[in-house]
């Protein structure tokens, strides 16, 4: 396991609502990337948090907002909820002891159904 | 463009067969390379990284060639319990991790 948990573990929202999904980072780890995983394609990058400031962020609308807070964990909001946002959300943690190369670790996500 | 591009298979082998699978990247200025592995509606899992020499993990052996972009995972004598979807990553200079569409193994008995 890689201490990385994420909350709730499946959520079913209508279009048009807002969702908060949460996730506590690794022991030690100062960094949080959130990717949205939709059926059949591979994880992709919303946004990371480092030390509380966003650091960097992926193709998507306003809508998704995010969060990190103190302690490092960290929360991704979505507003105006679509159809398309059903997908795996994926939170992955790294810091220092991730070496050179930053390793990420996931959390086993958050499956959100938006009907 | 995307950033990185794999070929979603699916690849479906016999035990004991080696299989290849290869990736190619966008970005040139592209830090830190790795293959995860993703069992079906589970997390990835960091399966190795991939140095710019090649290595090696086991039955595992990863090259990459920074010249045309391109990584490529072998897996020789392949078990059972090797099918899952392989997914490319790459860390670019935003410290921000790229995945490829991922690649689905089947080993079949």
């Amino acid at each position: 396991e890689t201490g990385v948990t994420q909350s709730p573990t499946h959520l079913i929202k209508t279009r048009g609502q807002q969702v908060t999904l949460r996730c506590s980072s690794q022991s030690g780890h100062n960094t949080v990337s959130w990717y949205q995983q939709a059926l059949g394609q591979g994880p992709q990058f919303i946004f990371q948090y480092y030390r509380e400031e966003e650091n960097g962020r992926g193709n998507f609308p306003p809508r998704f907002s995010g969060l990190q807070f103190p302690n490092y964990s960290s929360e991704l909001n979505v507003n105006a909820l679509e159809l398309d946002d059903s997908a795996l959300y994926l939170c992955a943690s790294s810091g220092e002891d991730s070496g050179p190369k930053n390793i990420q670790y996931f959390g086993a996500g958050t499956r959100l159904s938006v009907l | 463009r995307k950033e990185v591009e794999q070929d979603p298979g699916p690849f479906n082998v016999p035990e004991g067969a080696t299989v290849a699978f290869n990736c190619t990247y966008s970005n040139s200025a592209s830090q830190s390379f790795f293959w995860y592995r993703q069992d079906c509606r589970k997390e990835p899992k960091l399966l190795m990284s991939v140095y710019s020499s090649g290595n090696e993990d086991g039955r595992f052996t990863a090259q990459l060639n920074r010249a045309s972009q391109y990584i490529s995972l072998l897996i020789r004598d392949s078990k059972l319990s090797d099918s899952a979807t392989y997914l490319c990553v790459v860390r670019n200079t935003g410290n921000q991790f790229y995945f490829g569409t991922g690649t689905s193994l089947t080993v079949i008995p």
